[in-house]
């Protein structure tokens, strides 16, 4: 079954400190993974695609397909990365009939 | 450009009641998602839809929910009757045809939050 499971259901740092958000995913074949956020009052949207291998405010994420992890990194955290993250997983054929699996989402408070 | 605009923002109703939620996509994006988010889980997908026609159904509670798409643009979705567990926030999410396997993009509008008493 393709399913995607984030551990953490709160993840709590300081200001400065590094940030790993858990997501691993269950796929037979290529799978395809992203992470999306949702920041206080706005609408979900997406943070970053494991296949651009971009990093987007200053967040990285790498896919281990061994460990069938794909992680997001942030080496310094800042108080506007508080939010909530999900890691997403496409099912189907992709393209136009694939749609997205989401994890159960990590909140990550940011403290001064 | 405009978002997905979703409409009620919130609905509180009693069980065994109905209820109507409406999503208007980006223009010009020919799939179209209704997703049920329940509070502490992540968006779970009920029903997608390219053009008028439906893709994936294959969550969709067939004996009380209903969606349509009938023109192939706004699409409603309905729950008749609905129970305590449907209480839950309701988002529309539209995208461009044949992206979510490429750029893994959807767009959200902001949620229909319903309350079920």
């Amino acid at each position: 079954a393709q399913r995607v499971t984030q551990p953490e259901k709160l993840l709590s740092v300081f200001k400065g400190a590094p940030v790993e958000l858990k997501c691993n995913y269950s796929y037979s074949g290529s799978p395809e993974l992203f992470w999306y956020v949702q920041y206080s009052r706005q609408r979900l949207q997406l943070l970053l695609r494991h296949i651009s291998r971009e990093s987007i405010k200053g967040f990285t994420a790498d896919l281990n397909k061994g460990e069938t992890s794909f992680h997001l990194k942030k080496p310094f955290a800042q108080e506007e990365d508080s939010a909530m993250y999900y890691c997403a997983l496409v099912r189907g054929n992709g393209g136009s009939q694939g749609n997205l699996i989401f994890g159960k989402g990590t909140k990550l408070s940011v403290k001064p | 450009e405009a978002g997905v605009a979703q409409s009620p923002r919130y609905k509180i109703i009693e069980k065994r009641q109905s209820v109507a939620f409406w999503c208007n996509p980006i223009s010009g994006h020919a799939t179209l998602y209704w997703y049920q988010q329940i509070l502490g889980q992540g968006p779970k997908l009920l029903i997608q839809f390219q053009n008028n026609g439906v893709v994936d159904d294959s969550q969709l509670p067939k004996d009380r929910f209903s969606a349509e798409r009938l023109k192939g643009v706004d699409s409603t979705l309905k729950i008749q009757p609905a129970k305590l567990e449907d209480s839950a926030v309701y988002l529309c999410a539209s995208s461009p045809t044949g992206s979510v396997g490429n750029t893994g993009e959807l767009f959200f509008g902001e949620g229909s939050r319903l309350t079920v008493l």
